[in-house]
């Protein structure tokens, strides 16, 4: 297992456009989180799921935003109508046994809206 | 409301000397304590973590120290080495639910 993957790695989209991430954890990490950083930020809290449930949502995540994790396995973030303001590192993060390491967290995708 | 402070957005230690890492905390309800260690282009890296029933957990050259009556926690690394130069991530949760409140990093640059 090669980690946590993120796909795409960049992503420059136009202001108004629909764009969609996709991570694809740890195959035994039942739990999937994502995140999003801002220049000079940590990370902050957008979602998490347990399997295919999506148990907590932050009030960051608007209605533009959805995410799903079908199957219980690869989980997808779409923002819809893309403003500048949601120009990010949106980063994914799996685990299995949190309170012993915590999260593996992926490489991110960096999003910039022009 | 930043929950988890890192007050020090820099930090600049030699080769060999000990790096002291600080992070401050408001909400009284944090039970479970966090670093990460973060390099340019890459995701965060978990490093050590401490439970708020410990005062200390060590990991070879990393060693965590808890103040739960200041809430305060600092991340000691001994000694400090090159590669260790990157931004260091304090970070908190309630309970099991494993939900990570961040700081603001500190970016460590450890020197020849």
């Amino acid at each position: 297992d090669t980690g946590v993957s993120q796909d795409p790695r960049h992503k420059i989209t136009k202001r108004g456009q629909n764009v969609t991430f996709r991570c694809d954890p740890i195959s035994e990490h039942n739990r999937l989180y994502w995140y999003r950083q801002t220049l000079g930020q940590g990370p902050e809290f957008l979602t998490y799921f347990q399997n295919e449930a999506q148990l907590e949502k932050s009030r960051l995540l608007s209605d533009r935003f959805s995410a799903e994790r079908p199957k219980g396995s690869f989980s997808t973030l779409e923002i819809q109508r893309t403003e500048q303001g949601d120009s990010a590192m949106y980063l994914c993060a799996s685990s299995s046994d949190f309170l012993n390491y915590g999260y593996t967290f992926g490489s991110g995708t960096r999003l910039t809206v022009v | 409301d930043q929950q988890v402070k890192q007050n020090s957005p820099s930090l600049s230690v030699q080769e060999g000397r000990i790096s002291i890492l600080n992070c401050d905390y408001t909400n009284s309800m944090f039970d479970y304590f966090l670093w990460y260690k973060k390099y340019p282009a890459e995701g965060p890296t978990f490093l050590i973590s401490i439970s708020s029933i410990k005062d200390k957990n060590e990991d070879g050259r990393f060693t965590v120290f808890l103040n739960k009556s200041a809430k305060h926690l600092s991340l000691h690394i001994v000694p400090s080495q090159p590669g260790d130069s990157a931004v260091y991530f304090c970070a908190a949760s309630t309970g099991t639910a494993s939900k990570l409140t961040f700081g603001t990093g500190t970016r460590l640059q450890v020197t020849l």
